[in-house]
């Protein structure tokens, strides 16, 4: 069993819909749970980052977090076409992060 | 803007060739990573160093090695290229000092080995 399971996708919904994007971990010793956006032919930049559980928001971005469950979530408020990439979810583990495999969106227009 | 440079966007090598990957950061981090990333497996770590001269064995470090001569440069090395190594690399750095988050990437180089 991975780590870290995210599933691939591709994910493909309407412009302007809720996209929900999820990750469930195996560690409970993680704290930094990040998402990471990376669009094609480029390296991932980091979008979002949470310390513990709880909700962060930022814009039409909300990051969730359930220590409790092992499951963390991006959900994106009226997509856009622009939001079309890959969504990697990452945790920390000392000096390196556990990634997931990455979900394709596709916000069609 | 802080940046993380890849030498090269694109290069195709042969068989058997050695080949140097280079990678330099300029917002004197401790951290430097290299990835490799394939469809379907994601990221997988080959190798990452926290401090120069230091180097750590990722998750798949077996045909590669490195150098860290300075902060700034980490370089990744396929000792004898094979066509199983053609993949997406990616560079990465982060601060370190308790700040395991923010990694900064390179935009890639896409090695094809023939």
């Amino acid at each position: 069993q991975k780590e870290v399971e995210q599933d691939p996708g591709p994910l493909s919904v309407p412009e302007g819909a809720i996209v929900s994007l999820n990750c469930t971990y195996s560690n409970s010793a993680f704290q930094y749970f990040m998402w990471y956006r990376q669009y094609s032919r480029k390296g991932p930049e980091l979008l979002m980052y949470t310390y513990s559980s709880g909700n962060k928001e930022d814009g039409r971005f909300t990051a969730q977090v359930d220590k409790s469950s092992k499951y963390i979530s991006l959900f994106i408020r009226d997509s856009q076409p622009s939001d079309s990439a890959t969504y990697l979810c990452a945790m920390n583990s000392n000096y390196q992060l556990i990634w997931g495999a990455g979900t394709k969106l596709i916000i069609k227009p | 803007d802080v940046k993380v440079t890849q030498s090269s966007r694109y290069l195709v090598k042969r068989t058997g060739e050695k080949v140097f990957l280079e990678c330099v950061q300029d917002m004197d981090h401790e951290n430097m990573f290299w990835y490799r990333q394939d469809p379907g497996l994601g990221l997988r770590l080959i190798y990452f160093s926290y401090d120069v001269k230091m180097k750590e064995k990722g998750d798949i470090p077996e045909g590669y090695s490195v150098s860290r001569e300075k902060k700034e440069r980490f370089s990744l090395i396929l000792e004898s290229a094979s066509t199983n190594q053609t993949s997406m690399y990616l560079c990465a750095s982060s601060p370190g000092h308790g700040n395991n988050y923010g990694y900064t990437f390179g935009s890639g180089t896409r090695l094809t080995v023939v």
